[in-house]
């Protein structure tokens, strides 16, 4: 089982570029989730989809977008990337009846320079 | 809002020694708890969690946590590190009203041989 999908795994911009990660599950899960995680901050909640249609605001939104576009995707867009955005990003999903639990993709390793 | 709070970022711990780490969460409400463990260059993978069933979860590769309501706290055991155990270990808090997961900073667990 291919899980929780994330594309690309690494990335450098330039300050001022644009780009979109990639997530896609096939667990058939109702949420999904995109984190940041930063040294000694935990992982920090960017946006999340409860379910298909609907998104909201998490901890960190500011300088981000997301898209739904179905079940299985959920994209995370930079309009114009910034230092501040140099980070290790996680895709999430999860079914609303499992309580919480969440399973994760390997992670993007983005570097605005 | 639900949050979680670890105190340590970085745990050294001898091989074969107990392995102890803290957690106290602050909730309005009785909470779903979770530790999840990240190996490194990897996403998260879940360890335990806590569901309002029996207060004491146990979890893969040995690990454990006590659910204790009147301590507000939820901290992760092992009796006896192993070399493998090195990784950074977070926990985790949603409530019952949604699925969106709040971190702790997480603990880097070093195993000293």
């Amino acid at each position: 089982n291919a899980g929780v999908t994330q594309t690309p795994k690494f990335q450098v911009l330039k300050t001022g570029q644009s780009m979109t990660l990639q997530c896609a599950q096939d667990m058939n899960h109702n949420s999904m989730y995109w984190y940041r995680q930063d040294p000694g901050m935990g992982l920090r909640l960017i946006y999340y989809s409860a379910s298909e249609g609907t998104t909201d605001k998490g901890e960190v939104p500011n300088g981000y977008n997301v898209s739904r576009l179905n079940k299985r995707e959920f994209s995370l867009r930079l309009e114009s990337a910034a230092p501040s955005q140099t980070s290790v990003y996680f895709c999430a999903s999860s079914e609303l009846r499992a309580q919480g639990e969440a399973f994760f993709g390997q992670g993007t390793r983005l570097t605005v320079v | 809002a639900q949050s979680v709070t670890q105190l340590g970022s970085h745990v050294s711990v001898s091989e074969g020694a107990l392995v102890l780490l803290r957690c106290n969460y602050s909730s309005s409400v009785p909470p779903y708890l979770f530790w999840y463990v990240q190996y490194p260059n990897q996403g998260l993978q879940l360890l335990l969690k806590y569901t309002s069933a029996a207060t004491l979860v146990k979890g893969i590769n040995g690990f454990e946590a006590e659910f204790k309501k009147s301590e507000t706290s939820f901290h992760l055991t092992k009796p006896s590190a192993h070399m493998s155990d090195a990784a950074e270990y977070f926990c985790a808090v949603s409530d019952h009203g949604n699925n969106r997961l709040a971190f702790g900073k997480g603990n880097q667990v070093v195993v000293i041989p």
